[in-house]
């Protein structure tokens, strides 16, 4: 069935340090979502992506779908305390297929 | 608007005995997802509920099941505990034509004895 992989598994940085995850799926995907889970919170979403070698930001995150529709990345530039909690990347095979997250990546940012 | 209601927030359980999860969604959301995340295998899919049908099921055993009702609230039993089934478990909703982006509740958190 289709997985989702996503890399690495924790991050440790030091503020102000960029910070990058990355998503791959066993499929294309029709889209891509991003979602954010603070410690001792729930994953809240914070981007859609939908079109090959789509690119968007949002502040200092910037995130990028590949043009094969298979992988993605989140970048964070010059970290914050702020940006702790773990990224989730969430994509689905086709419109018959399940929603399936992948396993996260903890940031933890140093002062 | 409010969120995603999920009732109750924590439960202690004893193997075998059963439990019943509830979902309120975003006011307008008709689809209902449940998601049981642990820190081993992070989030795991367990069924998606749209006008009352559930339109996909997860991998997990026949214990776990679902419902939706006409005004899209929707819960979820487990029965027959076993201890790992102690975990948190999410709720989500979205809008028809935007179902890949859910908003979550906080979660019921599951400890299973």
């Amino acid at each position: 069935g289709q997985q989702v992989m996503q890399i690495p598994q924790y991050q440790h940085v030091q503020e102000g340090e960029d910070f990058t995850t990355y998503c791959n799926s066993s499929t294309t995907l029709s889209n891509i979502q991003w979602y954010k889970q603070r410690p001792g919170g729930h994953p809240v979403f914070l981007i859609q992506l939908v079109k090959s070698g789509e690119v968007k930001k949002q502040k200092r995150l910037t995130f990028q779908f590949g043009e094969a529709k298979k992988n993605s990345s989140l970048h964070i530039t010059a970290t914050q305390t702020t940006d702790v909690g773990t990224y989730f990347c969430a994509g689905r095979g086709g419109s018959q297929g399940n929603l399936i997250f992948g396993k996260g990546t903890k940031l933890s940012v140093k002062p | 608007k409010a969120g995603v209601t999920q009732t109750p927030r924590y439960l202690i359980k004893t193997r075998g005995q059963q439990v019943t999860l509830s979902c309120s969604p975003i006011s307008g959301h008709r689809s209902v997802s449940w998601y049981q995340q642990t820190p081993g295998q992070g989030l795991q899919f367990l069924f998606e509920y749209f006008s009352e049908t559930q339109r996909n099921k997860g991998n997990f055993p026949g214990r776990f099941s679902g419902r939706q009702f006409s005004n899209s609230r929707s819960e979820m039993n487990v029965s027959t505990l076993e201890l790992g089934d102690s975990a948190l478990y999410l709720c989500a909703s979205s809008l028809a034509g935007l179902r890949d982006i859910q908003y979550f509740g906080a979660g019921t958190r599951l400890s299973v004895l």
